[in-house]
């Protein structure tokens, strides 16, 4: 099984470019999230999706944006890179219900330089 | 808004032993879930455990127990046995119920770091 699967791994941008960060999940799972983690730290919510259509703010939302079109797919865009956005970025999924656990992927460590 | 407090920002332990890891969280909702993930050095993150707040007993899965104090609002993390593969950063974590209504969003500390000594 997949899971939740993030593309790309790697990435380095220069101040001011644009990229989308893409995830998908194939367990159906109704919620979809996007963290960021910066060293040393936890991880901070910048948005996330309760189903096809619905989207709302996290914690840091600012200089990014997200769309739900599909259940599967939670893209990140992320506008006019500053260097503050530096960091690893994590999707994740879980079904409905407060105590299901989130499924993660692996991952994308961006530089904005 | 809810928040997560964990107090040790490194820990270590010898092989073999115990070790608790601290977590104390913010909160006026009655109905919540507590969390504890294991993040290695693949930076996958991996559940530990799950407590429920409407549950007094305490979560064991094999060697790892949480100590959970509703009043205290606290949950600490007990590792037995200590193995070199429990070596990774632990985040504790906070969720609110849908019976509160929320968003069911899942909060996170910022982390202990566990070194396991052989």
């Amino acid at each position: 099984n997949a899971g939740v699967t993030q593309t790309p791994k790697f990435r380095i941008l220069k101040i001011g470019q644009s990229m989308t960060l893409q995830c998908t999940q194939d367990m159906n799972h109704n919620y979809m999230y996007w963290y960021r983690q910066d060293p040393g730290m936890g991880l901070k919510l910048i948005y996330y999706s309760v189903g096809a259509g619905i989207t709302d703010k996290g914690e840091v939302p600012n200089g990014y944006n997200v769309s739900r079109s599909t259940t599967e797919d939670f893209p990140l865009r992320l506008e006019l890179a500053a260097p503050s956005q530096t960091s690893v970025y994590f999707c994740a999924s879980s079904p409905p219900g407060s105590n299901e656990k989130l499924f993660f992927g692996s991952g994308t460590q961006l530089s904005v330089l | 808004a809810q928040t997560v407090t964990q107090s040790q920002p490194e820990m270590s332990v010898q092989e073999a032993e115990t070790v608790t890891l601290s977590c104390t969280y913010d909160t006026s909702e009655s109905d919540y879930y507590l969390f504890w993930y294991k993040q290695p050095p693949s930076r996958q993150m991996i559940l530990v455990i799950r407590q429920e707040a409407y549950k007094q007993q305490n979560a064991t899965e094999n060697r790892f127990s949480v100590n959970f104090q509703k009043a205290a609002k606290s949950f600490s993390l007990k590792i037995s046995d200590s193995q070199l593969g429990d070596a990774a950063m632990y985040f504790c974590a906070y969720r609110t119920s849908s019976t509160q209504g929320g968003s069911e969003k899942l909060v996170f500390g910022k982390g202990t770091k566990l070194t396991v000594n052989p």
